[in-house]
């Protein structure tokens, strides 16, 4: 079993739409949870962290965090095309200090 | 704040060559810096986390010897890829934690590396 699991898409969504991103993990005891976009040849760049159970809203970004479940999501809201992208869900290990990414999800948003 | 910087962005080497990349932290100070290698169409994957002033933890399946890293300072980690071949062509990403250990890691700009 894969230690952060995504759906790799791709992902589409018509520009104006909600998109819904999700992931789930293996470390019951991960405390720490980010998510991170990543455009074509260029370093992940940090949107979301989110350490508690529920929401957390940022914008048009809301995360989402189920620890009993073992599930975070993104939503994106009103979603753009420049918001096409591969997005990683990053997961920080019990016991501290290891950061290990899903395998993305491609989303493509269609103006 | 929490900027880290990468150099070289791209290098292009011959095989049996050895290339080696810079990451500093430039507004804190990293006592633990992350590298990260990425295949096309795939996730980032842990090389090594880099410890200031001691030997790096490699993960599994990673050379040592073959990808060396020194952290001599707290804003200064390398990775050196030492008799690199054609199979070591990847993007190579550092990063560091810019605000303790459950803090969001920070990424490096990356580097391409190409093997001939």
């Amino acid at each position: 079993q894969k230690e952060v699991e995504q759906n790799s898409g791709p992902l589409s969504v018509p520009e104006g739409a909600i998109a819904s991103l999700n992931c789930t993990y293996s470390d019951r005891g991960s405390q720490s949870f980010f998510w991170y976009r990543q455009y074509s040849g260029k370093s992940p760049e940090l949107i979301m962290s989110i350490y508690s159970n529920g929401d957390k809203e940022d914008g048009r970004f809301t995360a989402q965090l189920n620890k009993a479940s073992q599930y975070v999501s993104l939503l994106i809201r009103d979603s753009q095309p420049s918001d096409s992208a591969t997005y990683l869900c990053a997961v920080e290990t019990s016991g501290g200090f290891k950061t290990i990414f899903g395998a993305g999800t491609r989303l493509f948003v269609k103006a | 704040g929490a900027v880290v910087s990468q150099h070289p962005s791209r290098v292009i080497c011959k095989s049996g060559t050895s290339v080696k990349i810079e990451c500093r932290s430039l507004d804190f100070q990293a006592t633990t810096m992350f590298w990260y290698r990425q295949f096309p169409k795939q996730s980032l994957m842990l090389m090594a986390t880099s410890n200031e002033g001691s030997k790096a933890t490699y993960e599994q399946g990673v050379e040592k010897d073959k990808f060396l890293i020194n952290h001599a300072s707290l804003t200064l980690s390398t990775l050196t890829v030492t008799s690199a071949h054609p199979e070591d062509s990847s993007f190579y990403i550092c990063s560091a934690h810019g605000g303790g250990p459950n803090s969001p890691l920070h990424f490096g700009n990356g580097t391409r590396l190409t093997v001939t």
